[in-house]
């Protein structure tokens, strides 16, 4: 069984400082690993994926990830948020070698960027 | 390109009664998956339709029930409501042949149950 903990449910930052929204998971196997974005509203939006080679995954809008087995951790980084970045950040898992069946998630960090 | 709809987007219903929830997916998917996203907390998987069947489910009851259809839409549908039936229910789509879980999520169908 997989499972995911995120470690902080809300992260109140200011506008152009850093945030690192922390995510450590549970898996007897090789796993792949993802962050999912969710505005007010909306879905799940994909932001980055982990599935193989190099452990630093980014994505378009200045987010970064960086797998770490041996502490099994995905972290989430970005060096200057922006007010636009205020929303449900979700860190989620799934068995790898296969697109079937779950993904399992974390209960949602909430960034909050303030002026 | 049309990505993951789904239909209502609200509803209301009380105790008891029978839901239906209907999901298209993105254009070139063809595998589903439905998750029960309750108040303050992540996604949780119910099942997973492929090929019209069911392929793998979370540990919800028996009174949720899914269906897919040939053209690759999904209906989740849930009896004998409760009241913490009450959440938002995100269906998802994917591609089995991509070799990973990437996940196309539409917004959502809020069930609430009074």
């Amino acid at each position: 069984a997989q499972s995911v903990t995120q470690l902080d449910s809300q992260v109140p930052v200011f506008e152009e400082a850093p945030v690192e929204l922390r995510c450590n998971y549970s898996s007897s196997v090789s796993v792949y690993l993802f962050w999912y974005v969710q505005y007010p509203n909306q879905g799940l939006q994909l932001l980055l994926k982990y599935l193989s080679g190099s452990t630093l995954v980014e994505s378009i809008n200045g987010f970064e990830a960086e797998f770490n087995k041996s502490q099994t951790s995905f972290h989430l980084r970005k060096p200057s948020v922006h007010i636009s970045d205020t929303a449900e950040y979700f860190c989620a898992v799934s068995k790898s070698m296969t697109n079937a069946g779950k993904s399992t998630f974390g209960d949602g960090t909430t960034l909050t960027v303030k002026p | 390109d049309a990505g993951v709809t789904q239909s209502p987007t609200h509803l209301i219903k009380t105790r008891g009664q029978q839901v239906t929830l209907r999901c298209s997916p993105k254009s070139g998917h063809d595998t589903v998956s439905w998750y029960q996203q309750a108040l303050g907390q992540g996604p949780q998987f119910i099942f997973q339709y492929y090929e019209e069947e069911e392929r793998q489910r979370g540990n919800f009851p028996d009174r949720f029930s899914g269906h897919q259809f040939p053209n690759y839409s999904s209906e989740l549908n849930v009896n004998a409501l409760l009241l913490g039936d009450s959440a938002l229910y995100l269906c998802a789509s994917s591609f089995q042949g991509s070799g990973a879980n990437v996940l196309t999520f539409g917004a959502g169908s809020r069930l609430t149950v009074l």
